[in-house]
């Protein structure tokens, strides 16, 4: 989704080490979510924000961090607490509460151990 | 939240119209029901929405009947582009409740 950028597109962790992940929107939308999506899987949301400096967990937080400092970012921070963050990340926004709108998705985070 | 339930996989011949249905019993009030494609080291991208009847779009119709507990994704004249995985969510889509994703469809487009 052009609106949405999501870098790098490939990042590797050590052990012991805490990783960001940027999600970038120039949607002006309200809503930002972050999923994780193990192989074979659906998604599952770790953290999403509904409006700028606040922020709820999802179903799966432990172990992540995030920031909304901004309305266009929302960054996640894979701590050395998640013990196995190889994943694929994906970034996600809405629209206003008052329009009914779909999720747009970014284009996705790989994010492997070393 | 609704929970949804749709079959793991499904294969088709190209050239043939695919019919997907997802079963949401517990679906509220103020829910829509939407579908999502995902192909492989990709985000999700967004098919088609509707609330009740039906609704068509240029990719593909979204049956839906009178009590709501089930919907029916249809792809006319499958291609083999057309493999991917196909989520079906339902929610208030406010931006304050999360959609919840489950395993989605996984259809097998065959020469």
């Amino acid at each position: 989704d052009g609106g949405i950028t999501q870098s790098p597109k490939y990042l590797f962790r050590k052990e012991g080490q805490n990783v960001t992940l940027s999600c970038e929107q120039n949607l002006n939308h309200d809503a930002m979510y972050w999923y994780r999506q193990d192989p074979g899987q659906g998604l599952r949301l770790i953290y999403y924000s509904q409006i700028v400096n606040d922020f709820q967990k999802g179903d799966i937080a432990e172990g992540y961090s995030v920031s909304r400092e901004k309305k266009e970012s929302f960054p996640l921070t894979v701590t050395s607490a998640q013990k196995n963050p190889t994943a694929f990340y994906l970034c996600a926004t809405q629209g206003p509460g008052a329009i009914i709108q779909p999720q747009h998705f970014g284009d996705g985070t790989r994010l492997s151990i070393l | 939240l609704a929970k949804t339930t749709q079959p793991i996989s499904m294969d088709s011949y190209e050239g043939q119209e695919v019919n997907i249905t997802c079963s949401h019993n517990n679906i509220a009030t103020n829910d829509y029901i939407t579908w999502y494609q995902q192909f492989p080291s990709q985000g999700p991208r967004f098919i088609i929405q509707g609330y009740k009847t039906k609704v068509t779009n240029e990719v593909a119709s979204l049956f839906i009947p009178a009590d709501r507990k089930s919907s029916t994704l249809s792809l006319p004249r499958v291609s083999l582009s057309d493999t991917a995985v196909y989520y079906c969510l339902v929610g208030d889509l406010s931006g304050n409740t999360p959609l919840v994703f489950g395993k989605g469809t996984r259809l097998s487009v065959i020469a």
